[in-house]
């Protein structure tokens, strides 16, 4: 039930671009998009519904492709701010008629000099 | 000054023993849920709470855990008897709607000995 993130892992240089990917086996009608830093509690970044919008923040923007079930994270010209673990939630309603929000495993950035 | 806060910061107790962990949020929200986290693991849902009762719960929580909001501010997570593998650390999220965006407290460190 969980969404799958990719990669797992990323290390970038000073100003190079990434794509963090994340889909879901579920009908999804939101995609929550977070950041944790090391020791601290994750920080809302963007949400998407479902509609296959786009939303931008800075140099950080996410797209939603509801059909494939897929967001996108994408990170450009990348600062050292930028690292961290970056976490989707897919957001669907269960059988039981309630919204849920479940996390992916994560993906780790780190940007270096 | 953050949207809510939690209590304690860090908690070390005797396995079998029953702990509370506290959250507050600094202004009125319908929307209560805890996660917890296994070091250098995924953030993993445990409860949500809507209108004063649990709306959805994953598998984790089982009958060792509940919640309540005892005077309507304070969001308590109470573990029964806690088990080594429920050292964790627990964060609280509020929101204002069943799909806005997510406030996480600091976290609570559990650590069961």
């Amino acid at each position: 039930q969980q969404p799958v993130q990719s990669p797992q892992a990323v290390i970038l240089r000073e100003g190079e671009d990434a794509v963090i990917n994340c889909s879901s086996s579920k009908a999804l009608y939101s995609v929550h998009w977070y950041r944790q830093k090391h020791g601290e509690a994750p920080v809302f970044l963007m949400i998407l519904l479902k509609g296959g919008e786009q939303k931008g923040h800075e140099k950080i923007s996410a797209s939603f492709n509801e059909k494939k079930q897929q967001s996108s994270l994408y990170l450009t010209a990348s600062q050292l701010s930028y690292s961290g673990t970056y976490f989707c939630g897919t957001g669907f309603w269960s059988g039981a008629g309630s919204y849920q929000l479940t996390f992916g495993k994560g993906t780790k950035l780190s940007v270096i000099p | 000054e953050p949207e809510v806060t939690q209590t304690p910061s860090h908690q070390v107790t005797q396995m079998g023993q029953e702990v509370i962990l506290r959250c507050v949020p600094i202004s009125n929200h319908l929307y209560f849920y805890w996660y917890r986290q296994i070091l250098g693991q995924k953030v993993e849902f445990l409860v949500s709470f809507y209108n004063n009762e649990i709306s959805e719960k994953s598998e984790i929580f089982d009958d060792q855990f509940s919640v309540e909001r005892p005077d309507g501010s304070n969001f308590t997570l109470k573990i029964r008897s806690t088990k080594l593998e429920d050292s964790a650390m627990y964060f609280c999220a509020i929101g204002t709607s069943y799909n806005s965006p997510l406030h996480f407290g600091n976290g609570t460190r559990l650590t069961v000995t």
